[in-house]
């Protein structure tokens, strides 16, 4: 079966641009995360949806930051007024359950705002 | 809340070599610990976990031990190989997160 696939797998926005992130999990996972990976760093926790509900959005940096789900399955992550420290690579899991701990991670999308 | 400690990279070993990567952590409770492996240009893969104190993960030549008593998940692996080359995040779970370490740069060479 497919994994979990995020697109584009890379963008340059100019600073100031809107930017959308998409996140297609696996079939049937009812949580998925979002994290942001800055150069060099671990992955960092930005927010947290099971099915529709987002649960927990405490690591989104800023209110640019927004993330949807609303039919539970595929996530947007929109980026707006995009600044240089947004730049990073923002990955995308998912995971079979709300109990289930292992998460499964997609490529990633690597941003870089000139 | 939960946090993980791993020692700073590059690592460099030759072919065969013997690995080890240290990963402490601070824990309420006994969570679940991963390694999860990087690729260049790959997103996270799962490498290994273990559910409780004592147990013992393993994968691909791979091991890790969940130690309770020195609060540790050291990466193992008894002759790594040029392919081994990547980047290595240990883990663990707190209020439905991963939290991470840092990430330990593994480099082999011939």
């Amino acid at each position: 079966g497919a994994g979990v696939s995020q697109s584009p797998r890379y963008k340059v926005a100019k600073r100031g641009q809107d930017v959308a992130l998409r996140c297609d999990p696996i079939s049937g996972h009812v949580s998925l995360f979002w994290y942001q990976q800055a150069l060099g760093q671990g992955p960092e926790f930005l927010t947290y949806f099971q099915n529709e509900a987002q649960l927990d959005k405490s690591g989104l940096p800023s209110d640019r930051f927004f993330a949807e789900r609303p039919e539970g399955s595929v996530s947007t992550l929109k980026i707006q007024r995009t600044q240089q420290e947004d730049s990073a690579v923002y990955l995308c899991a998912s995971s079979p359950s709300r109990t289930q701990e292992t998460q499964y991670f997609g490529p990633g999308t690597r941003l870089l705002v000139l | 809340g939960n946090s993980v400690t791993q020692m700073e990279g590059p690592v460099t070993l030759s072919e065969e070599a013997f690995l080890t990567i240290n990963c402490t952590y601070t824990a309420t409770g006994y969570p679940s610990l991963f390694w999860y492996v990087q690729y260049p240009g790959e997103g996270l893969q799962l490498l290994l976990k273990a559910t409780k104190a004592d147990d013992k993960g393993s994968n691909k030549g791979f091991e890790a031990t969940y130690r309770k008593e020195t609060t540790s998940f050291h990466l193992e692996k008894g002759s790594v190989q040029v392919s081994d080359s990547a980047v290595y995040f240990c883990a663990l779970p707190w209020v439905q997160k991963l939290v991470f370490g840092t990430g330990t740069r593994l480099l082999v060479s011939p």
